[in-house]
């Protein structure tokens, strides 16, 4: 079954870059969604469409998407930008069916 | 404002049936596709079923193609999920979402979740 591959962990300072990304085959073909989930809460759409943000997002957060691979970028990342992020897109070989990625952890310390 | 409330989640033993709802409002619900992810404990989203707008296109995730069945009401602006022989792996954080659009793109705006525990 196809996969999205995130790493389990990143981690930086307040201020600092953070870089999440997420791996699949079919991502050149595929748009890449991204999710912020802060604990017992439900999720919250940061990206769309690779690189299109909501309205509210705050302009720290981007997306960008080069060959199998998407990226989230939160520039200058602030304390309460800690939460897991999923990425999300759509099956290689079943163009109609959903996948997460695995999700990663995101601390700002 | 965009608002999605799930209900119908608890307690049920394996093998036996549940549906979900969600009703949503706020939004024009009949022109936007739906989907249904879950949670378990502890770990990760799973995608588990999408519906378009019109009802005509269903799609479901591997581990519940034949047991669970989307369905949705526009009149009544609700969305269904309904979950038959369930096991101890479907136990989860159900949400209700919508589509950014119509069709099946990705998920836009979430609920807030029921839990569902499937044990003897």
């Amino acid at each position: 079954s196809y996969e999205l591959t995130q790493p389990p962990s990143v981690s930086v300072s307040p201020g600092q870059t953070a870089r999440i990304t997420c791996s699949g085959d079919a991502l050149p073909k595929k748009y890449a969604y991204w999710y912020q989930q802060k604990s017992g809460q439900a999720p919250v759409l940061v990206i769309y469409e690779d690189s299109k943000r909501p309205s509210g997002i705050p302009e720290r957060f981007s997306g960008s998407s080069s060959g199998t691979m998407a990226t989230l970028t939160i520039s200058g990342a602030q304390v309460e930008d800690e939460a897991d992020y999923y990425c999300y897109s759509r099956d290689s070989s079943d163009n109609h069916k959903g996948v997460f990625g695995g999700g990663t952890k995101l601390t700002v310390l | 404002q965009v608002q999605l409330v799930e209900s119908g989640g608890g307690v049920v033993q394996p093998r036996r049936s549940l549906r979900l709802s969600c009703a949503a409002s706020g939004f024009t619900f009949s022109i936007y596709a739906m989907h249904w992810v879950r949670q378990a404990p502890g770990q990760g989203l799973e995608w588990v079923a999408v519906i378009s707008y019109d009802a005509t296109n269903k799609y479901y995730a591997d581990s519940v193609k034949g047991r669970f069945t989307i369905s949705r009401d526009n009149s009544k602006s609700t969305l269904y999920l309904q979950m038959n022989s369930l096991r101890t792996e479907d136990s989860a954080v159900y949400y209700c979402a919508r589509d950014l659009y119509g069709g099946n793109s990705g998920v836009e705006s979430w609920g807030q979740g029921t839990l569902v525990t499937v044990s003897s």
